[in-house]
């Protein structure tokens, strides 16, 4: 599995874009990129998923460049109620055998 | 109602105890995922389940093991506890699709202290 990078913390106000940047250098060919979001005392949430280029959701947009060595999560004009913990992922989907492996996350506060 | 349930949601306990947590979801996916958080640390995989019977290690299964009798079932039991498995549990689940996403849907988490 990829080893995956992130920014301990992150701090923002309200109303501004929040870009969280995720490192894995040695994706593999099959692998996945995915986002999840957790609040204290609840479970993770997925959030957003991607391969290549961008993807777009009602959440959040995923950029990642050609190479796929990183990734960055985009949530546009945040609100406190963002304030959460930030899981970068990468693995392969097939029935293979997917593990999921959360790393330490980014934790992200918004300020008013 | 959850989906995907987890009881206890806290439980205290001593020392040498045997611990069961127990997890059940109204999904109907396929596989299902023991997960342990601790302060700091995010998420790791206890034991994961890809249908009945289907048992499967994660990162950290010594001190644990996991029954899977039932799709909609996955229970996870301490043996023995021991303080250092104090902690956060979350049972998760996922779907076998076609086009797979490899969304994992959590439950509420059970909070697990050992005295």
């Amino acid at each position: 599995l990829a080893k995956t990078t992130q920014p301990i913390s992150m701090d923002s106000y309200e109303g501004q874009e929040v870009n969280i940047t995720c490192s894995h250098n040695n994706i593999a060919t099959n692998d996945y990129i995915t986002w999840y979001q957790q609040f204290p005392s609840q479970g993770p949430r997925f959030i957003i998923q991607g391969y290549k280029t961008k993807v777009t959701n009602e959440v959040a947009s995923l950029f990642i460049p050609a190479d796929r060595k990183s990734s960055t999560l985009s949530l546009p004009r945040v609100s406190l109620s963002d304030t959460a913990v930030y899981y970068c992922l990468v693995g392969v989907l097939n029935t293979g055998g997917f593990k999921t492996i959360f790393g330490a996350g980014t934790r992200l506060f918004v300020k008013a | 109602d959850a989906d995907v349930t987890q009881t206890p949601r806290n439980r205290i306990t001593k020392t040498g105890k045997r611990i069961m947590l127990e997890c059940s979801q109204t999904k109907g996916h396929d596989r299902m995922y023991w997960y342990r958080q601790d302060p700091g640390l995010g998420l790791r995989l206890i034991y994961y389940s890809f249908d009945v019977k289907d048992i499967n290690k994660g990162e950290i299964s010594d001190g644990y093991s996991v029954s899977r009798q039932a799709q909609a079932k996955f229970s996870l039991s301490l043996e023995s506890a021991i303080p250092n498995q104090t902690a956060l549990y979350f049972c998760a689940t996922r779907k076998v699709a076609e086009v797979n996403t490899g969304e994992l849907f959590f439950g509420e988490g059970s909070r697990l202290t050992v005295l």
